[in-house]
């Protein structure tokens, strides 16, 4: 069965220091693979996603299919990066999304 | 483009009493969802539709039915409300498969 696994549900870290949110999936083919970002009182809105190969507000992802791990990263957390974060796994040939449990990341001043 | 639209964004029901969730969307996207958002454990499908006239279960349909008559709208029913399907509901869509989903911005639902 298809899953997406985010083992932390709270990371703290202080500002400036570097972030790592951790996601595995289980899926036997070509996954899509995305990072939403759920900022207090907002609705979820796509981060990045692994085709686009890019960085958004300097965090970026790197699709290991050796690992089956989509960790998102960042050099250096800010404040303004608080918030929830969702790593969504969707299927080849299928509409859905499947949704991991969600980390919140807390940055401390 | 409004993008997705929820409303209410706050219900508070009885329980046994039934409502409809509004979702519409002006992006002309075929797929549509609708997800509820639990703490601890993240977003979970409730149904979805692939186009006008098309519905299918998620993975926790019990309590909710769908319909999809327009590509616009996809309404959501508590046939009979109870405490367990108190939540976030968020709706979502997208173009094509494997591309990015619009969310709304949610309905909190509350069922005493």
């Amino acid at each position: 069965a298809q899953r997406v696994t985010q083992p932390e549900k709270l990371l703290s870290v202080f500002k400036g220091a570097p972030v790592e949110l951790k996601c595995n999936y289980s899926y036997s083919g070509s996954p899509e693979l995305f990072w939403y970002v759920q900022y207090s009182r907002q609705r979820l809105q796509l981060l990045l996603r692994h085709i686009s190969r890019e960085s958004i507000k300097g965090f970026t992802a790197d699709l290991n299919k050796g690992e089956t791990s989509f960790h998102l990263k960042k050099p250096f957390a800010q404040e303004e990066d608080s918030a929830m974060y969702y790593c969504a796994l969707s299927t080849s040939g299928t509409y859905k999304y499947i949704f991991g449990t969600g980390t919140r990341l807390k940055v401390l001043a | 483009n409004a993008g997705v639209t929820q409303t209410p964004k706050f219900q508070v029901l009885k329980t046994g009493q039934s409502m409809t969730l509004q979702c519409a969307q002006d992006m002309n996207h075929e797929y549509m969802s609708w997800y509820r958002q639990d703490p601890g454990m993240g977003l979970r499908l409730i149904h979805y539709s692939v186009g006008a006239g098309i519905t299918d279960q998620g993975e926790v349909p019990n309590g909710y039915n769908v319909s999809r008559s327009t590509t616009e709208d996809f309404p959501l029913r508590l046939l009979s409300a109870a405490p367990s399907q108190t939540s976030v509901y968020f709706c979502a869509s997208s173009p094509y498969r494997g591309t990015e989903a619009f969310f709304g911005q949610g309905t909190r639902l509350t069922v005493v």
